[in-house]
């Protein structure tokens, strides 16, 4: 089955540790796409791809940082430098077809610091 | 100002009534809108997208308003399965080709 892959389902970090969450995709979608949502919130943009190796930042880009060497991951990293990352990660991808498609999500990731 | 604006609700109805959400969006240039449903700590589904002419699928109605940039979802006959967070999103129309997302309204049906 087609579809995206978030691991873990839950994660807890240590204040002052980086932490990686992992998104693979196989339905081979170009763009990919991380989002944080916080308690009674919307969806916030955090980075962005829309090709292999190349990413930009979106909204909340400080204290994450990504990479894109392979069309089908686009794992995120959650370093020290973000002050609050207890949220709920969600990775996407969204086929050609300019903007009238929709995006897809994985399952997401629990980030909790303790 | 936000980029889209929901009425976070909660909205209570009892089973069979008839609910709606509205939604606005402030980026004139925002090509193409979606409602997505959320259930409680679950990722987000789409539910249907949103034409100029207005769409139907089944118990479920969208509307777009351009002018007054303004989305509407309507729930006929509403079901206790339809309890969730309903998100209103907008593609921005900009290079980034990311979706906008709206904080949700959150319908709660009782029986």
């Amino acid at each position: 089955d087609g579809g995206i892959t978030q691991s873990p389902k839950y994660l807890f970090r240590k204040e002052g540790q980086n932490v990686t969450l992992s998104c693979e995709q196989n339905l081979n979608h170009d763009a990919m796409y991380w989002y944080r949502q916080d308690p009674g919130q919307g969806l916030r943009l955090i980075y962005y791809s829309q090709i292999v190796n190349d990413f930009q930042k979106g909204d909340i880009a400080e204290g994450y940082s990504v990479s894109r060497e392979k069309k089908e991951s686009f794992p995120l990293t959650v370093t020290s430098a973000q002050k609050n990352p207890t949220a709920f990660y969600l990775c996407a991808s969204r086929p050609p077809g300019g903007g009238y498609v929709e995006a897809f999500f994985g399952q997401g990731t629990r980030l909790t610091v303790v | 100002r936000k980029e889209v604006e929901q009425d976070p609700g909660p909205f209570n109805v009892p089973e069979g009534a008839t609910v709606a959400f509205n939604c606005t969006y402030s980026n004139s240039a925002s090509q193409s809108f979606f409602w997505y449903r959320q259930d409680c700590r679950k990722e987000p589904k789409l539910l249907m997208s949103v034409y100029s002419s207005g769409n139907e699928d089944g118990r479920f109605t969208a509307q777009l308003n351009r002018a007054s940039q303004y989305i509407s979802l309507l729930i006929r006959d509403s079901k206790l399965s339809d309890s969730a967070t309903y998100l209103c999103v907008v593609n921005e129309g900009t290079g980034r080709r990311a979706l906008t997302f709206g904080s949700g309204t959150r319908l709660q049906v009782q029986p």
